[in-house]
């Protein structure tokens, strides 16, 4: 089945210790994105990845590391949460990353940062 | 910039009477449009997608929406809701910059009343 993973699904941590959150694609897409969700803002785009070693910032980049190394898999790590960071996170890909292409969404990583 | 703006934060219907989800857009470019659902603790699905062909544009479970260019419009219609259409919709338009990136809009939650 296509689809995109994540793990974990919940997450409760404290502030300054290093996390990952983990996303994967079965599809070989080559574009793959994060984004947040939180209440009223609808979702904003975190990093996204043209292709394997290339990145870029979206538009909320702060306290957030990404790296694609392998076309299936693209990471979110967070260094040092704070609890500005607690969020519902999503991870998406599509097949070039072009307008008009569909994005395929994880289930979504629910993160919190006490 | 691009934007999208929806009218609504939350719709109440009956079950069986009509859908109406209202989403305005601003983009200095042909915008490609989309609706995604959000279903309670679960990820993204795509409804449909407008990317320039007709302007009439048929999605998944009886849901359709109208591009409109003379209006910025892209409200999303559905002649008899079920009860199972009680989720979030997310209006959302595909910038023409690199990345792909998805903006949203800030959600409409709709309910479904029996």
């Amino acid at each position: 089945e296509a689809q995109v993973t994540q793990n974990p699904r919940y997450l409760i941590t404290v502030t300054g210790k290093k996390l990952t959150v983990t996303c994967s694609q079965n599809m070989n897409h080559e574009y793959m994105s994060w984004y947040r969700q939180d209440p009223g803002l609808g979702l904003r785009q975190i990093y996204y990845s043209m292709n394997v070693e290339v990145t870029d910032k979206g538009d909320v980049p702060e306290g957030y590391k990404v790296s694609r190394k392998e076309k299936r898999n693209f990471p979110l790590i967070l260094e040092s949460p704070s609890p500005n960071q607690t969020s519902l996170y999503f991870c998406a890909s599509s097949l070039r990353g072009l307008v008009g292409d569909t994005q395929y969404f994880g289930p979504g990583t629910r993160l919190t940062v006490l | 910039a691009q934007s999208v703006t929806q009218l609504d934060s939350h719709v109440s219907v009956s079950e069986g009477t009509p859908v109406l989800l209202r989403c305005n857009y601003s983009s200095s470019y042909s915008p490609s449009l989309f609706w995604y659902v959000q279903h309670p603790n679960k990820g993204l699905q795509l409804l449909l997608k407008y990317t320039s062909a007709a302007t009439l544009v048929k999605g998944i479970n009886g849901f359709e929406a109208e591009f409109k260019k003379s209006e910025t419009s892209f409200h999303l219609t559905k002649p008899s809701a079920h009860m199972s259409d009680a989720a979030e919709y997310f209006c959302v338009v595909s910038g023409n910059n690199q990345g792909g990136k998805l903006i949203f809009g800030q959600g409409t939650e709709l309910s479904v009343k029996p």
